[in-house]
């Protein structure tokens, strides 16, 4: 069984500052990582994913995740937030083998502030 | 783009009432899931589908609740007689089983 911790459940962050969404995963078995973005009562929209190969990926709307075996983790990063960059975002893991479920994080709310 | 496509967006039902919320899956896809979000809360894995069967469940997917693919385009999930508690947005997803899983849109679902 896989587990996700999203360390901050709210970020706030003045407009075209830096952010990074933390997030840290536990598994026995090799994971392919996602990260999702959810804006007020919307769905979720996937940002970006690893599955293999480089360890950094970029994702929409400006956002990269560098994935850190030894350290078991997915952080996001934007360089430069803009106000409609305030959302939920879900960090979220699976087994890699076919059709596995998916495991979210409890979530981390990014508000950008003018 | 192709879409997972989810209805209605929302519902409210009495107490005890059935419920059937219905997806379209992505056409291609093969592995169907509902997750359901209480507000405020993390996204938890209901249910996995998979050559039309479960292939998995959570501990939150009792004998209240089922899934069918009734034809090649339709999966639901009813929950047979709602309670309170099961008051959440609900979603679907699909995915090929590789590269990433697709969502809809979400199903509101308020029990009065």
């Amino acid at each position: 069984a896989q587990s996700v911790t999203q360390l901050d459940s709210q970020v706030p962050v003045f407009e075209e500052a830096p952010v990074e969404l933390r997030c840290n995963y536990s598994s026995s078995v090799s994971v392919y990582l996602f990260w999702y973005v959810q804006y007020p009562n919307q769905g979720l929209q996937l940002l970006l994913k690893y599955l293999s190969g480089s360890t950094l990926v970029k994702g929409i709307n400006g956002f990269e995740a560098e994935f850190n075996k030894s350290q078991t983790s997915f952080h996001l990063r934007k360089p430069s937030v803009h106000i409609s960059d305030t959302a939920e975002y879900f960090c979220a893991v699976s087994e890699n083998n076919a059709g596995n479920m998916l495991t979210f994080g409890g979530g981390t709310r990014l508000m950008v502030k003018p | 783009e192709p879409e997972v496509t989810q209805t209605p967006s929302h519902q409210v039902t009495q107490m005890g009432q059935e419920v059937i919320l219905r997806c379209v899956p992505i056409s291609n896809h093969l592995y169907f899931y509902w997750y359901r979000q209480i507000l405020g809360q993390k996204v938890e894995f209901l249910v996995s589908f998979y050559n039309n069967e479960i292939s998995e469940k959570s501990e939150i997917f009792d004998d209240q609740f089922s899934v069918e693919r009734p034809d090649g385009s339709n999966f639901t999930l009813k929950i047979r007689s709602t309670k309170l508690e099961d008051s959440a947005m609900y979603f679907c997803a699909s995915t090929t089983g590789y590269y990433g899983y697709t969502f809809g849109s979400g199903t509101r679902l308020t029990v009065v």
